[in-house]
């Protein structure tokens, strides 16, 4: 799976949206961008994921470059609740029956 | 969403005794599960693959005679920690993928907090 880097931390003003950068720039094309979130002290929990149409649920919107080199998460109105570790993971696979490598991930941190 | 739940979410044991921690998909039927490890303020690390009537899987540098996994039935994945020391604390999370990986998402459990005295 290719590497990803994401800055360690950002800060958010509650209400506002939370942009979240990931550089895949050794991605396949095959590859699949998928973020996931920990809250402190739980397990990891699912957000969204997309190969390189831009993607959006009730949680999130994901924005793909047309090279496919980069990502953005985005929370459209970041609350106390968002507060998290948050993964980008390069998966070279859309089923989830295949080991995760987790990065360092990004520290957000929302401000009320 | 799938539930996956973990037993105990804490624990604290003695030197030298071994200790079991238990992965259970609550509503759905998990033919694998995956088992991480995550020190403080760093990522998770994945230990092994736990596979449903089979040998796990392990990832290297992790020792299986340490670390046991059982995978006995489609819903239940345990970790047994073998004479743990206290490089062994840590934080241990499974994993299930949702309908035997059809779903395009892996349900993580809570985490159980191992603390080895």
């Amino acid at each position: 799976d290719a590497k990803t880097t994401q800055p360690p931390s950002m800060d958010c003003a509650e209400g506002r949206a939370a942009n979240l950068p990931c550089n895949h720039s050794t991605i396949s094309g095959n590859e699949y961008v998928y973020w996931y979130r920990q809250i402190h002290s739980q397990g990891p929990q699912y957000i969204i994921h997309g190969l390189k149409n831009n993607e959006t649920n009730e949680m999130a919107s994901l924005i793909i470059t047309e090279d496919r080199k980069s990502s953005t998460l985005i929370l459209p109105h970041a609350t106390l609740r968002d507060t998290a570790v948050y993964y980008c993971i390069v998966h070279a696979s859309n089923f989830g029956n295949e080991k995760l490598t987790f990065g360092t991930g990004t520290r957000l941190t929302i401000i009320p | 969403g799938a539930v996956v739940s973990q037993h105990p979410s804490w624990v604290i044991c003695k030197s030298g005794t071994s200790v079991k921690i238990e992965c259970r998909s609550l509503d759905f039927q998990a033919t694998t599960m995956f088992w991480y490890r995550q020190f403080p303020k760093q990522s998770l690390m994945l230990m092994a693959t736990s596979n449903e009537g089979s040998k796990a899987t392990y990832e290297q540098g992790v020792e299986k005679d340490k670390f046991l996994i059982n995978h006995a039935s489609l819903t239940l994945s345990t970790l047994t920690v073998t004479s743990a020391h206290p490089e062994d604390s840590s934080f241990y999370i499974c994993s299930a993928p949702g309908l035997a990986g059809e779903l395009d998402e892996q349900f993580f459990g809570p985490g159980t907090r191992l603390t080895v005295l």
